[in-house]
C-alpha cells in the first residue's frame, strides 16, 4: 500500500516564527489533504490539495504530485497553531492513508 | 451548516460487552468513512460506504467489527465482545462523492 512519511516529527517554535512541514508519499495519488488536530482531538480541514498551490491566511500548501511530496507552510505562527498536523493521501474516492503527523508546539 | 456528529463522545465498557457507535454525516454527503486513532497505530481506515455500493470493509481488524449505513445517511459501527486493544478514538468522516473528507469529533472508547 501507499506509504506516507511526514517530517519533522516534532517542531517547537516561538510565536512569530515561520515553519515548513513536509509530506512524502510512495505512489501516485489524486487526493491529498492536510489536517490540524487540535488539543481536543478534532481534525480540522486545512487544505484539499492533490496538486498545485493554495493559500489561506497565514497558511499555504504546495503539492508536487509528479515528485510525490507536499509542503505546508505556516507563517507568523501563533500559540493557537499548536497541535498535530496530518497529511493524508488517497486514490480517487478511496480511503485516506494518514502520515504519523508533525507535533507543533508554539510558545509565546 | 452542521458538521459530522458522533455519539456518544465517550464510552467506557467492560471487556466482553458489545458497543454501538453512531455517526451522522453532513447532509447530502454520499460517502461515509470510519477510522480509528490509537497510540500505537496512528490513524487507520476501518470501513467505507459510497451510495448504494457494497461497502469497502478491508480495514476492519476482525469479524467482531461491523458497520451499517441506513437510508444512505446515519451509520452505526458495532464492536462485539470488546477487548482492551479496541480502546481508541473512533472517527467518522463524510464527503460529497468521495473527495474532500470532513471529520466528526470522535468517540473515545475505553475498554476496562
Amino acid at each position: 500500500g501507499i506509504q506516507v512519511e511526514q517530517s519533522p516529527p516534532d517542531l517547537i517554535l516561538q510565536e512569530g516564527a515561520n515553519s515548513t512541514l513536509r509530506c512524502n508519499f510512495s505512489d501516485s495519488v489524486n487526493n491529498l489533504q492536510w489536517f490540524h488536530q487540535n488539543p481536543w482531538g478534532q481534525l480540522i480541514n486545512l487544505f484539499y490539495i492533490p496538486s498545485g498551490t493554495k493559500q489561506n491566511g497565514r497558511l499555504s500548501a504546495t503539492t508536487v504530485a509528479t515528485e510525490r511530496y507536499s509542503l505546508l507552510y505556516i507563517s507568523s505562527s501563533q500559540t493557537t497553531d499548536s497541535g498535530v498536523y496530518f497529511c493524508a493521501v488517497g486514490r480517487d474516492t478511496d480511503k485516506l492513508i494518514f502520515g504519523t503527523g508533525t507535533r507543533l508546539q508554539v510558545f509565546p | 451548516g452542521a458538521g459530522v456528529s458522533q455519539s456518544p463522545s465517550n464510552k467506557v465498557t467492560e471487556k466482553g460487552k458489545d458497543v454501538e457507535l453512531r455517526c451522522d454525516p453532513i447532509s447530502g454527503h454520499t460517502a461515509l468513512y470510519w477510522y480509528r486513532q490509537s497510540l500505537g497505530q496512528g490513524l487507520e481506515f476501518l470501513i467505507y460506504f459510497q451510495g448504494n455500493s457494497a461497502p469497502d470493509k478491508s480495514g476492519l481488524p476482525s469479524d467482531r467489527f461491523s458497520a451499517e449505513r441506513t437510508g444512505g445517511s446515519v451509520s452505526t459501527l458495532t464492536i462485539q465482545r470488546t477487548q482492551q486493544e479496541d480502546s481508541a478514538v473512533y472517527l467518522c468522516a463524510s464527503s460529497f462523492r468521495g473527495y474532500e473528507q470532513y471529520f466528526g469529533p470522535g468517540t473515545r472508547l475505553t475498554v476496562t
